[in-house]
């Protein structure tokens, strides 16, 4: 299952409201997870089965979709945030899952 | 605490074997699959295989297939992975991460939720 992400990169500023999108290639339901990963950094789980965020994510993270389209969205953005975020579909086997080819999220 | 703690940097040589290990504590080991994703320098992250360290059950993405050996030793609750004959095509960072199961109201996954600090890997002559 390819995973394809959009835009490849982005800037904005402090405080604002960005969307990361992800459409797969073939419905994944909701096994769509997203990592954020900072330079230097392992990657971070950030919101799993589409929509929900583990213990410890601000809620200004939020996920949705289902089947084939996904959204991150990000709003208030803080310093902290700028990084790469990566979708993953876990609905295949294990060995067969795929991150999508990442979102760098740029200061402006 | 619950970590994965990756073993140092390595430089080789082309044609040079290699083993990097991934220790669990803090949890029980034997009981998640562990995966082994890749990072190229300023690429994006690839899976490349999952062990279940109880029983050793491995499974590899078909780019990795014959490329790579993940093996595991749950009396050490350590993770392998290891090259018999490096190549420049395998600098990289290598990831272990631990396989969970989550469910939270109307969502519910597999996902990477413990990751490993990351070993960088060059190869070079």
């Amino acid at each position: 299952i390819q995973m394809t992400q959009s835009p490849s990169s982005l800037s904005a500023s402090v405080g604002d409201r960005v969307t990361i999108t992800c459409r797969a290639s073939q419905s994944v339901s909701i096994s769509l997870n997203w990592y954020q990963q900072k330079p230097g950094q392992a990657p971070k789980l950030l919101i799993f089965g589409a929509s929900s965020l583990p213990i410890g994510v601000p809620s200004r993270f939020s996920g949705s979709g289902s089947g084939t389209d996904f959204t991150l969205t990000v709003t208030g953005l803080q310093p902290e945030d700028f990084a790469t975020y990566y979708c993953q579909q876990t609905s295949s086997a294990p060995a067969m899952y795929t991150f999508g080819q990442g979102t760098i999220l740029e200061i402006k | 605490e619950e970590q994965l703690v990756q073993s140092g940097a390595e430089v080789k040589k082309p044609g040079e074997s290699l083993k990097i290990s991934c220790k669990g504590s803090g949890y029980s080991f034997s009981n998640y699959r562990i995966a082994w994703v890749r990072q190229m320098p300023g690429r994006g992250l690839e899976l490349m295989g999952i062990i279940y360290p109880e029983d050793s059950d491995t499974s590899y993405s078909p780019s990795f297939q014959g490329q790579v050996t993940i093996s595991a030793d749950k009396s050490l609750s350590t993770a392998y992975l290891q090259w018999s004959s490096l190549e420049a095509t395998d600098t990289a960072v290598y990831y272990c991460a631990r396989r969970t199961y989550m469910s939270k109201g109307v969502g519910h996954s597999h996902n990477f939720d413990l990751w490993g600090q990351g070993t960088r890997v060059t190869v070079s002559s």
